[in-house]
């Protein structure tokens, strides 16, 4: 029940277009659901998180969505740029662990 | 500029060698973790610790060691390094402890073994 599997592991998409990314889990004890955004080389950086007390969390072109009953969260990238092009980490935690368990990445590449 | 500062940014390092990463932050963050990133396995936490004095295993902690001596430095310690340590290294910070906290990196570590 500790695992996240994160699909798809690539994804290419047009500038303009949407890019969604699904992650899912299975423990029912998972409260915290953080997105991470690493581009070539660099760090890990936090974009957007969501809490199990809410459905859905919008900031400017990104949203995530938390389907409890379901156990899957989505990143939602709207209007995708050049610049989202990156690999993009789910993760998921709660109060009862230590650790923050990752997904294995996806790679988004937006064309111009 | 706040944040976490991780050195060295890259090493190469014979096999059998002790190595000391270190990583500062000035956060006064009172979490810190360590983690290893393997291209295709994301990321994976070595070793964390809650409070300074404090450290726990994470899920790959073979072969690491860390110290919790103050706030601000929780360096990374390969006793004796062996080439399936080669990766890259990022420390991270969170201002509480817990999994439910957010977290944020450093710049990272890339440890060649040899």
């Amino acid at each position: 029940g500790e695992n996240v599997e994160q699909h798809p592991s690539t994804l290419s998409v047009q500038e303009g277009d949407s890019a969604v990314i699904k992650c899912t889990y299975s423990d029912s004890a998972s409260n915290y659901f953080p997105w991470y955004k690493q581009e070539l080389g660099k760090r890990p950086q936090l974009i957007i998180d969501i809490r199990s007390n809410v459905g859905e969390k919008k900031d400017q072109r990104i949203a995530v969505t938390l389907n409890k009953t379901a156990k899957h969260f989505s990143l939602h990238i709207t209007e995708t740029q050049p610049e989202d092009s990156a690999v993009y980490f789910c993760a998921k935690g709660n109060t009862g662990f230590q650790k923050l368990v990752f997904g294995t990445g996806t790679r988004l590449l937006v064309s111009p | 500029i706040a944040g976490i500062t991780q050195a060295p940014t890259s090493q190469i390092l014979a096999a059998g060698r002790r190595m000391t990463l270190r990583c500062t932050q000035d956060m006064r963050h009172n979490a810190m973790y360590w983690y290893r990133q393997d291209l295709g396995l994301g990321l994976r936490l070595i070793h964390y610790s809650n409070t300074a004095g404090t450290t726990g295993k994470g899920e790959v902690p073979d072969g690491y060691s860390v110290s919790r001596a103050n706030t601000d430095d929780f360096p990374l310690t390969l006793a004796s390094a062996v080439p399936s340590q080669t990766s890259v290294y990022f420390c991270a910070s969170s201002a509480l402890g817990g999994s439910n906290q957010p977290q944020h990196f450093g710049d990272g570590t890339r440890l060649s073994i040899l």
